[in-house]
Protein backbone atom coordinates (compact mmCIF):
# COMPACT_ATOMS: atom_id res chain seq x y z
CA UNK A 1 0.00 0.00 0.00
CA UNK A 2 1.10 3.18 -0.25
CA UNK A 3 1.09 4.35 3.41
CA UNK A 4 1.62 2.96 6.52
CA UNK A 5 -0.61 0.09 7.62
CA UNK A 6 -1.22 -1.38 11.36
CA UNK A 7 -4.04 -4.16 12.71
CA UNK A 8 -5.71 -4.69 13.90
CA UNK A 9 -7.44 -0.71 14.35
CA UNK A 10 -9.11 -1.96 17.33
CA UNK A 11 -7.91 -4.58 20.65
CA UNK A 12 -9.99 -5.78 23.45
CA UNK A 13 -7.71 -7.89 25.60
CA UNK A 14 -8.81 -9.34 29.13
CA UNK A 15 -6.33 -8.14 31.85
CA UNK A 16 -3.99 -11.04 31.74
CA UNK A 17 -3.85 -12.02 27.70
CA UNK A 18 -0.84 -11.79 25.42
CA UNK A 19 -1.65 -9.25 22.05
CA UNK A 20 0.34 -8.86 18.84
CA UNK A 21 0.33 -5.40 17.20
CA UNK A 22 1.65 -5.50 13.46
CA UNK A 23 2.81 -2.93 11.43
CA UNK A 24 3.28 -2.41 7.78
CA UNK A 25 5.56 0.48 6.90
CA UNK A 26 6.05 2.17 4.12
CA UNK A 27 7.85 -0.19 1.39
CA UNK A 28 11.86 0.79 0.78
CA UNK A 29 11.65 2.62 4.44
CA UNK A 30 14.44 1.75 6.46
CA UNK A 31 13.77 2.95 9.86
CA UNK A 32 10.69 2.05 11.88
CA UNK A 33 9.00 2.99 15.35
CA UNK A 34 6.72 2.03 17.71
CA UNK A 35 5.52 5.24 19.98
CA UNK A 36 3.16 4.87 22.75
CA UNK A 37 -0.02 7.14 23.05
CA UNK A 38 -2.09 7.55 26.01
CA UNK A 39 -5.34 9.14 26.07
CA UNK A 40 -5.05 13.50 26.01
CA UNK A 41 -1.45 12.83 25.51
CA UNK A 42 1.36 13.27 23.11
CA UNK A 43 3.04 9.95 21.72
CA UNK A 44 5.85 8.05 23.61
CA UNK A 45 8.74 6.99 21.94
CA UNK A 46 9.11 2.62 22.46
CA UNK A 47 11.45 1.30 20.44
CA UNK A 48 13.28 1.96 17.12
CA UNK A 49 14.43 -0.31 14.23
CA UNK A 50 16.86 0.14 11.48
CA UNK A 51 16.18 -2.79 9.37
CA UNK A 52 16.09 -5.73 10.72
CA UNK A 53 18.30 -4.34 13.91
CA UNK A 54 16.51 -2.65 17.25
CA UNK A 55 18.57 0.11 17.98
CA UNK A 56 16.78 1.55 20.58
CA UNK A 57 14.24 0.18 23.10
CA UNK A 58 14.46 2.26 26.30
CA UNK A 59 10.86 3.43 25.74
CA UNK A 60 9.83 0.19 26.29
CA UNK A 61 7.43 0.62 29.47
CA UNK A 62 8.65 -3.01 31.34
CA UNK A 63 9.60 -6.26 30.06
CA UNK A 64 6.45 -7.11 29.03
CA UNK A 65 6.80 -5.46 25.71
CA UNK A 66 8.59 -7.16 23.32
CA UNK A 67 9.13 -5.96 19.60
CA UNK A 68 10.41 -7.70 16.15
CA UNK A 69 11.44 -6.44 12.63
CA UNK A 70 13.26 -9.99 11.92
CA UNK A 71 13.11 -9.49 7.99
CA UNK A 72 13.49 -6.09 8.17
CA UNK A 73 10.47 -4.92 6.78
CA UNK A 74 6.91 -6.17 8.57
CA UNK A 75 7.40 -5.49 12.46
CA UNK A 76 5.18 -6.86 15.71
CA UNK A 77 4.97 -4.75 18.92
CA UNK A 78 4.05 -8.24 21.64
CA UNK A 79 2.67 -7.28 25.06
CA UNK A 80 2.36 -10.29 27.30
CA UNK A 81 0.03 -10.26 30.45
CA UNK A 82 -1.65 -6.95 29.95
CA UNK A 83 -2.58 -4.38 32.31
CA UNK A 84 -5.11 -1.94 32.21
CA UNK A 85 -2.33 0.74 32.21
CA UNK A 86 -1.27 -0.99 28.79
CA UNK A 87 -4.46 0.56 27.55
CA UNK A 88 -3.45 3.54 24.65
CA UNK A 89 -3.13 4.09 21.43
CA UNK A 90 -0.13 2.12 19.88
CA UNK A 91 1.27 4.09 16.36
CA UNK A 92 3.89 2.54 13.97
CA UNK A 93 5.64 5.13 11.85
CA UNK A 94 8.71 4.63 9.01
CA UNK A 95 11.19 6.87 7.32
CA UNK A 96 14.16 6.59 4.99
CA UNK A 97 17.29 6.78 7.48
CA UNK A 98 18.75 10.81 7.39
CA UNK A 99 18.19 13.78 9.61
CA UNK A 100 15.67 15.46 7.24
CA UNK A 101 13.64 12.86 5.96
CA UNK A 102 9.99 12.64 7.46
CA UNK A 103 8.07 9.60 9.66
CA UNK A 104 5.05 8.59 8.23
CA UNK A 105 2.78 7.34 11.01
CA UNK A 106 -0.21 5.06 10.59
CA UNK A 107 -3.79 5.03 11.93
CA UNK A 108 -2.52 3.62 14.74
CA UNK A 109 -3.72 0.01 17.14
CA UNK A 110 -6.37 1.48 19.99
CA UNK A 111 -5.61 -0.96 23.03
CA UNK A 112 -8.25 -1.21 25.52
CA UNK A 113 -7.56 -3.81 28.47
CA UNK A 114 -10.63 -4.86 30.60
CA UNK B 1 16.82 15.53 28.70
CA UNK B 2 14.61 16.35 24.80
CA UNK B 3 11.19 17.99 25.96
CA UNK B 4 8.31 19.55 24.47
CA UNK B 5 5.99 21.89 26.31
CA UNK B 6 3.16 23.23 24.09
CA UNK B 7 -0.24 25.36 24.76
CA UNK B 8 -2.94 23.46 26.85
CA UNK B 9 -6.40 23.82 25.14
CA UNK B 10 -9.00 23.07 23.93
CA UNK B 11 -8.80 26.14 22.22
CA UNK B 12 -12.22 27.13 20.50
CA UNK B 13 -12.03 29.74 18.00
CA UNK B 14 -14.81 31.13 15.18
CA UNK B 15 -13.98 31.12 11.42
CA UNK B 16 -11.38 33.63 10.19
CA UNK B 17 -10.00 34.29 13.55
CA UNK B 18 -5.93 33.96 13.72
CA UNK B 19 -4.88 31.32 15.87
CA UNK B 20 -1.64 31.09 17.74
CA UNK B 21 0.09 27.57 19.70
CA UNK B 22 2.96 28.21 21.52
CA UNK B 23 5.19 25.70 21.85
CA UNK B 24 8.88 25.64 23.86
CA UNK B 25 11.35 23.18 24.01
CA UNK B 26 14.35 21.84 26.11
CA UNK B 27 17.12 19.87 24.13
CA UNK B 28 20.65 18.84 24.21
CA UNK B 29 22.13 19.19 20.83
CA UNK B 30 20.73 21.25 17.83
CA UNK B 31 17.02 20.01 17.45
CA UNK B 32 14.71 19.98 14.35
CA UNK B 33 11.67 20.96 15.04
CA UNK B 34 8.07 19.59 13.61
CA UNK B 35 4.40 20.77 14.04
CA UNK B 36 2.13 17.28 13.09
CA UNK B 37 -1.47 17.26 12.88
CA UNK B 38 -4.28 14.86 13.54
CA UNK B 39 -7.51 15.48 11.97
CA UNK B 40 -10.32 13.70 13.65
CA UNK B 41 -9.85 9.95 12.46
CA UNK B 42 -6.98 9.65 11.06
CA UNK B 43 -3.15 9.36 11.81
CA UNK B 44 -0.41 11.25 12.75
CA UNK B 45 0.28 14.07 9.56
CA UNK B 46 3.22 15.90 9.07
CA UNK B 47 2.06 19.76 8.93
CA UNK B 48 5.60 21.74 8.88
CA UNK B 49 9.19 21.25 9.80
CA UNK B 50 11.94 23.44 10.61
CA UNK B 51 16.06 21.81 11.36
CA UNK B 52 17.79 25.15 12.20
CA UNK B 53 17.50 28.55 13.77
CA UNK B 54 15.89 31.22 12.02
CA UNK B 55 14.10 29.01 9.61
CA UNK B 56 10.71 29.42 8.88
CA UNK B 57 8.28 25.90 8.16
CA UNK B 58 5.16 26.76 6.54
CA UNK B 59 1.98 24.50 4.65
CA UNK B 60 -1.49 25.12 4.42
CA UNK B 61 -1.19 28.80 5.79
CA UNK B 62 0.51 27.36 8.70
CA UNK B 63 3.58 29.06 9.89
CA UNK B 64 6.16 28.58 12.52
CA UNK B 65 9.68 30.11 12.91
CA UNK B 66 12.31 28.21 14.40
CA UNK B 67 13.78 30.81 17.90
CA UNK B 68 16.60 29.52 19.34
CA UNK B 69 16.96 32.22 21.51
CA UNK B 70 13.78 31.49 23.04
CA UNK B 71 13.76 27.81 22.51
CA UNK B 72 10.08 28.64 20.52
CA UNK B 73 8.48 27.40 17.70
CA UNK B 74 5.45 28.50 17.94
CA UNK B 75 2.31 27.73 15.05
CA UNK B 76 0.28 30.40 13.76
CA UNK B 77 -2.47 31.02 10.80
CA UNK B 78 -3.94 34.16 10.41
CA UNK B 79 -7.36 33.12 9.46
CA UNK B 80 -8.33 29.26 10.25
CA UNK B 81 -11.05 27.62 8.77
CA UNK B 82 -13.51 24.64 10.25
CA UNK B 83 -11.36 22.28 8.37
CA UNK B 84 -8.51 23.11 10.71
CA UNK B 85 -10.12 21.83 13.60
CA UNK B 86 -7.86 19.08 15.13
CA UNK B 87 -5.20 18.29 17.12
CA UNK B 88 -1.86 19.80 16.72
CA UNK B 89 0.90 18.70 18.16
CA UNK B 90 4.09 20.10 18.26
CA UNK B 91 8.14 17.87 18.36
CA UNK B 92 11.10 17.79 17.83
CA UNK B 93 14.51 15.19 16.81
CA UNK B 94 18.02 15.35 18.26
CA UNK B 95 19.62 12.66 15.79
CA UNK B 96 17.81 11.00 13.20
CA UNK B 97 15.05 8.92 14.89
CA UNK B 98 13.24 9.21 17.72
CA UNK B 99 10.76 12.51 18.25
CA UNK B 100 9.63 13.95 21.18
CA UNK B 101 5.97 15.14 21.78
CA UNK B 102 4.17 17.34 23.27
CA UNK B 103 0.99 16.97 25.02
CA UNK B 104 -1.08 17.95 21.96
CA UNK B 105 -3.57 21.28 21.57
CA UNK B 106 -7.05 20.23 20.41
CA UNK B 107 -8.12 23.02 18.24
CA UNK B 108 -12.19 23.89 17.32
CA UNK B 109 -13.16 26.34 14.59
CA UNK B 110 -17.14 27.13 14.62
CA UNK B 111 -18.59 28.29 11.46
Amino acid sequence: GAGVSQSPRYKVAKRGQDVALRCDPISGHVSLFWYQQALGQGPEFLTYFQNEAQLDKSGLPSDRFFAERPEGSVSTLKIQRTQQEDSAVYLCASSHRGENTEAFFGQGTRLTVV
Amino acid sequence: GNSVTQMEGPVTLSEEAFLTINCTYTATGYPSLFWYVQYPGEGLQLLLKATKADDKGSNKGFEATYRKETTSFHLEKGSVQVSDSAVYFCALRVSDYKLSFGAGTTVTVRA
